[in-house]
């Protein structure tokens, strides 16, 4: 099985930077995804990770530490219409259904 | 825009009754996943299909099942609703290849169960 664990809400201030941690344990690991959702919409793709490291995305980049079962995702020079749940999701091995967290709702303010 | 396209958008059912969604993929996308998201959770996986076959299920009773047609598009039915199905539904779509097989979500079905 998979167990994803994600902060339940997440504050921060116009052009600032946030970092929201993502961990999980997985019984089979082919890559972590992270997707957007804003209220009442459909989850919109971010990013995907399937090797340690950094990938980076304009304003975005995602991390991922595979021994540490450990990710993150950075949003830099934040905007209010990053007011938004952040999804983390890992795929299982095998085929390529997506495990989620509950996600990490980040409120900006002015 | 992903491509995805579901209906209805909004759905209102009695406890009991029967319910179909829909789903389009996106042009050249080879399987359905249909997902459950009740509010203020994560989307939970339901099942795959790929070429118009079940490839995989989530923890869903058998009263949740599934199709999918030769042009890739899909169906959702659930029988014998109970409150608890009142949630949003989404389906994602994506071309399954040895590489990362990307998701791509539709915008949602809201399901009410009264």
């Amino acid at each position: 099985g998979q167990n994803i664990d994600q902060p339940t809400e997440m504050t921060a201030t116009e052009g600032a930077i946030v970092q929201i941690n993502c961990t999980y344990q997985t019984s089979g690991f082919n890559g972590l995804f992270w997707y957007q959702q804003h209220a009442g919409e459909a989850p919109t793709f971010l990013s995907y990770n399937v090797l340690d490291g950094l990938e980076e995305k304009g304003r975005f980049s995602s991390f991922l530490s595979r021994s540490k079962g450990y990710s993150y995702l950075l949003l830099k020079e934040l905007q209010m219409k990053d007011s938004a749940s952040y999804l983390c999701a890992v795929r299982n091995s095998g085929y390529s259904t997506l495990t989620f967290g509950k996600g990490t709702m980040l409120l900006v303010s002015p | 825009e992903t491509g995805v396209t579901q209906s209805p958008t909004h759905l209102i059912k009695t406890r009991g009754q029967q319910v179909t969604l829909r789903c389009s993929s996106q042009s050249g996308h080879n399987t359905v996943s249909w997902y459950q998201q009740a509010l203020g959770q994560g989307p939970q996986f339901i099942f795959q299909y790929y070429r118009e076959e079940e490839n995989g299920r989530g923890n869903f009773p058998p009263r949740f099942s599934g199709l999918q047609f030769p042009n890739y598009s899909s169906e959702l039915n659930v029988n014998a609703l109970e409150l608890d199905d009142s949630a949003l539904y989404l389906c994602a779509s994506s071309l399954e290849t040895s590489g990362r097989s990307e998701q791509y979500f539709g915008p949602g079905t809201r399901l009410t169960v009264t």
